[in-house]
């Protein structure tokens, strides 16, 4: 098993552009979520999602928006990229509330 | 909206002595959960704990919850250059759909 799969995992922005950064997973769990991680301030909830058609927002959802057509894929699109967004985004994905979450490699985006 | 302190934000330790971080909350907690970053690396899933004062070890690790299920505890023994990296609690809200980390501690171990 591949587990959770990230792509790319190495991006550069110019600001206003507009990207997609891509998770799948292939556990068939039904939670996904999305983070950041910056210096120093761990690891912040931006969306997640608790099954194929529902999402929701987390601590930090504000320039992000998120879909889940599929149980295997959950997408993070950047709607107009921004300096701040400049961090290192991990997708996760869990079985259940009694599981702990399976990590991705991440995604180091860059936005300058 | 569910939020959850850990602390020291930053340990150094010398190789073999003990290490312990602290994850402390104002509300009561369904559930708590462990995971261990490496440098450069992804967060790791250690253990999730559930009930009120109960203990678990994984070798050299014990984990701990508190009898009012507001705080929990992770400790090493024996600290090995392996055990580098950021420790993180995290924590679930009622119903277990959105899980929120702490800000993490950061463990250097000198050889």
């Amino acid at each position: 098993n591949a587990g959770v799969t990230q792509t790319p995992k190495f991006q550069v922005l110019k600001t206003g552009q507009s990207m997609t950064l891509q998770c799948a997973q292939d556990m068939n769990h039904e939670y996904m979520s999305w983070y950041r991680q910056d210096p120093g301030m761990g690891l912040r909830l931006i969306h997640y999602s608790v099954g194929a058609g529902i999402t929701d927002q987390g601590e930090v959802p504000n320039g992000y928006n998120v879909s889940r057509s599929t149980t295997e894929d959950f997408p993070l699109r950047l709607l107009s990229a921004a300096p701040s967004q400049t961090s290192v985004y991990f997708c996760a994905s869990s079985q259940g509330t009694a599981y702990g979450y399976t990590f991705g490699s991440g995604t180091r985006l860059t936005v300058v | 909206g569910q939020q959850v302190m850990q602390i020291p934000q930053y340990q150094h330790v010398q190789e073999g002595e003990d290490f312990t971080t602290y994850c402390n909350s104002s509300t009561t907690l369904s559930n708590i959960q462990w995971y261990k970053q490496r440098p450069g690396g992804h967060p790791v899933f250690l253990i999730q704990l559930v009930k009120s004062g109960e203990v678990k070890k994984q070798k050299r690790l014990t984990f701990q919850f508190g009898e009012a299920k507001k705080n929990s505890s992770l400790h090493i023994t024996a600290t090995q250059t392996t055990d580098v990296g950021t420790y993180f609690c995290a924590v679930g809200n009622t119903g277990g759909f959105k899980t929120i980390f702490g800000a993490g501690t950061r463990l250097f171990v000198k050889a």
